[in-house]
């Protein structure tokens, strides 16, 4: 079956300082693949998205490259910021399946940038 | 923007209660989602429904159950609460079922806490 695997946290980083969060994904085909940030007291709410291999998300500062030979997607911040602090999800989405309910979520990765 | 609405942001029931969570989207989305979140588990769907009347089991149905009357409404219910329910719950919808490239929209979600 489907499933993301995304870096333990929680992460703490000063604030300008640089960010990874690892994510791997095991899936047939050609998934989407997705991050989704969920701030304090919040929903989620989609961060970007790539859609095909070599495929570049980004938004608000953060990046994430779709590696179909690594079968990964990390995300990517080069200077955080105290109003980034979140947890940070990742997800695949399988393309052939022609449904929304096959969407697979990592199991989150806590942010806390300190000023 | 799309608006999903949860009924309460914070709620406190005693075990064996039946409980009532309700959702509503204000953009005509035909799918919509019941997940819970838990610490280091991320999002489990429970239910999910892709037009009126129509519902479907998630990965984590036992004890819940569902009820989409009208398109715009989706509620979650607990038969008799356990204090293993407790838990962030979070609604979600998106356009079309086949929408496997598009962004799910979430609610702020549920603290519910079963005592």
């Amino acid at each position: 079956g489907n499933s993301v695997t995304q870096m333990e946290g929680p992460v703490t980083l000063s604030e300008e300082a640089f960010l990874t969060i690892n994510c791997t994904y095991t899936a047939t085909g050609y998934p989407s693949l997705f991050w989704y940030v969920q701030y304090p007291g919040e929903g989620l709410q989609l961060l970007l998205k790539a859609t095909k291999a070599d495929d570049k998300g980004s938004n608000k500062g953060f990046e994430a490259t779709y590696r179909k030979e690594t079968t990964s997607f990390h995300l990517e911040k080069g200077s955080v910021q105290v109003s980034d602090s979140a947890v940070y999800f990742c997800a695949l989405s399988p393309i052939s399946s022609g449904s929304a309910r096959q969407l697979t979520f990592g199991s989150g990765t806590q942010l806390t940038v300190l000023p | 923007d799309v608006k999903v609405t949860q009924s309460s942001r914070y709620l406190v029931k005693r075990t064996g209660e039946k409980v009532f969570l309700e959702c509503v989207q204000d953009m005509d989305h035909e799918n919509m989602f019941w997940y819970r979140q838990d610490p280091g588990l991320g999002l489990r769907l429970i239910y999910f429904s892709y037009d009126v009347k129509m519902k479907e089991k998630g990965d984590i149905p036992e004890g819940y159950s569902v009820s989409r009357e009208k398109k715009e409404r989706f509620s979650l219910i607990l038969e008799s609460a356990s204090t293993n329910q407790t838990s962030m719950y979070l609604c979600a919808s998106i356009k079309s079922r086949g929408a496997t490239n598009e962004k799910l929209f979430f609610g702020s979600g549920t603290q519910l806490s079963v005592l």
